[in-house]
């Protein structure tokens, strides 16, 4: 399993772009990258997946470098409502097991 | 809107007692998962259950034994707690073995004194 590195906190102002990155640089071919999010008091939330290039939802949108050895998750005007802890995980899919493996994530702190 | 449910929200109890925690999903998924969130905020996986069927067991402690009624139960009991239990267990589930999109539950807290 390919390990993440993440920065451990970012502040960013309510209205403001957010982009927090991920470094995997182990990830192999089979791994997809996921992002989740979790507020206190409340389990992880799935914010959105890819493999390469660019995704995007109604959430959030997400760039994989050509190498896959860096990705970024952008979330458009954050409020306060966006901050939690933002945790990048690199599995392999339909991997037997369905495990998630959580780093220490990323704590967005978002100032009013 | 939450579809995985777990209770209790919060339990105290003293070391050496026996505790019980619920979860279930009303989201027809076949895989349900039990994490531990310690007090640095990290995840830990503990079981897997696939369709009642437990298909992983990530080496906890023999005092956690996971319970399923049907898949969309699965409960967590630990028998004889101890300090170093204290912690957060979260409650996950997805829609196959395969799927890594996991819908948590809110967790339950539990504290040893």
């Amino acid at each position: 399993l390919a390990k993440t590195t993440q920065p451990p906190s970012m502040e960013a102002y309510e209205g403001q772009e957010v982009n927090v990155s991920c470094s995997h640089t182990n990830i192999a071919t089979s791994e997809y990258i996921y992002w989740y999010r979790q507020v206190p008091h409340q389990g992880p939330q799935f914010i959105i997946q890819g493999y390469k290039d660019y995704v995007v939802n109604e959430v959030a949108s997400l760039f994989i470098s050509a190498d896959r050895k860096l990705s970024t998750l952008s979330l458009p005007w954050v409020s306060l409502r966006d901050a939690a802890v933002y945790y990048c995980i690199v599995t392999a899919r339909g991997s037997a097991l369905g495990r998630l493996h959580f780093g220490a994530g990323t704590q967005l702190i978002v100032i009013p | 809107e939450t579809a995985v449910f777990q209770t209790p929200n919060y339990h105290v109890t003293q070391v050496g007692n026996e505790v019980s925690f619920n979860c279930k999903q009303t989201l027809g998924h076949d895989t349900m998962y039990w994490y531990k969130q310690d007090s640095k905020k990290l995840l830990k996986i503990m079981f897997s259950y696939n369709n009642k069927q437990l298909i992983v067991n990530e080496t906890v402690p023999r005092r956690f034994s996971p319970q399923s009624s049907d898949k969309a139960h699965l409960n967590l009991r630990i028998k004889s707690v101890e300090p170093e239990d204290s912690a957060v267990y979260l409650c996950a589930s997805s829609i196959g073995v395969n799927q890594d999109t996991q819908y948590f539950g809110p967790g339950t807290r539990l504290l040893v004194l």
